[in-house]
């Protein structure tokens, strides 16, 4: 039972532009919506997160949308650089903190210069 | 200030053996959690630990137990293992009654042949 999907394994976007990144999920009962980063040979890193009953938080480069109707949230990154490029994860959870996550499989995202 | 550490980086292991994996959280933080990364997917959640008791657990067998110290240090142990038990084994540390988010480890990736 996959509760949280982010259905694309890969995006190739080109530095500069806009990178979209998608997150499905199907438990009402989450709260709170956290992107992760990870490179290789690292744990992942925490990068922006957004409130249930928020639609939109903004930090820097970097913006989270959430649709709850939907049950959809995504990840804009803009101007993307070529330091973007890592393996970003969706995560769900019922509160902040020590919360337990729920995360999607991760996509793939590559910057090309 | 060192974030979350884990030891050892890598492992390898046979069938049937037991494994002990070790996280040290970072400073100021009380509960440790601990996630399953099997390759191609997202860190799944293994259990929790706070005050020394397992506070939460996630839907893994009972092979899988853990510890936690009074210096809110933690110990991963799988017995019985099976080539399944294959994955990036990842901490996590966070503050019970904190709104921050967890802070990952780097991980232990162990192989099972």
């Amino acid at each position: 039972d996959q509760q949280v999907k982010q259905n694309s394994p890969s995006l190739s976007v080109q530095e500069g532009r806009i990178s979209i990144l998608n997150c499905d999920y199907t438990n009402s009962m989450f709260d709170y919506f956290l992107w992760y980063k990870k490179y290789p040979a690292e744990g992942p890193t925490f990068l922006i997160s957004i409130s249930s009953i928020k639609d939109k938080n903004e930090d820097g480069r970097f913006t989270v949308f959430l649709n709850k109707s939907a049950k959809h949230l995504s990840l804009h990154i803009v101007p993307s650089q070529p330091g973007d490029s890592a393996v970003y994860f969706c995560a769900a959870s019922p509160g902040l903190g020590a919360q337990k996550l729920v995360f999607g499989q991760g996509t793939r995202l590559t910057i090309n210069p | 200030d060192a974030g979350v550490t884990q030891s050892p980086t890598h492992l390898i292991k046979t069938r049937g053996q037991q494994v002990t994996l070790r996280c040290s959280p970072k400073s100021g933080h009380d509960t440790v959690s601990w996630y399953q990364q099997a390759l191609g997917q997202g860190p799944q959640f293994i259990f929790q630990y706070y005050e020394e008791e397992e506070r939460q657990r996630g839907n893994f067998p009972d092979r899988f137990s853990g510890h936690q110290f009074p210096n809110y240090s933690s110990e991963l142990n799988v017995n019985a293992l099976l080539l399944g038990d294959s994955a990036l084994y990842l901490c996590a540390s966070s503050l019970l009654a904190g709104i921050d988010t967890q802070y990952f480890g780097p991980g232990t990736r162990l192989t099972v042949l």
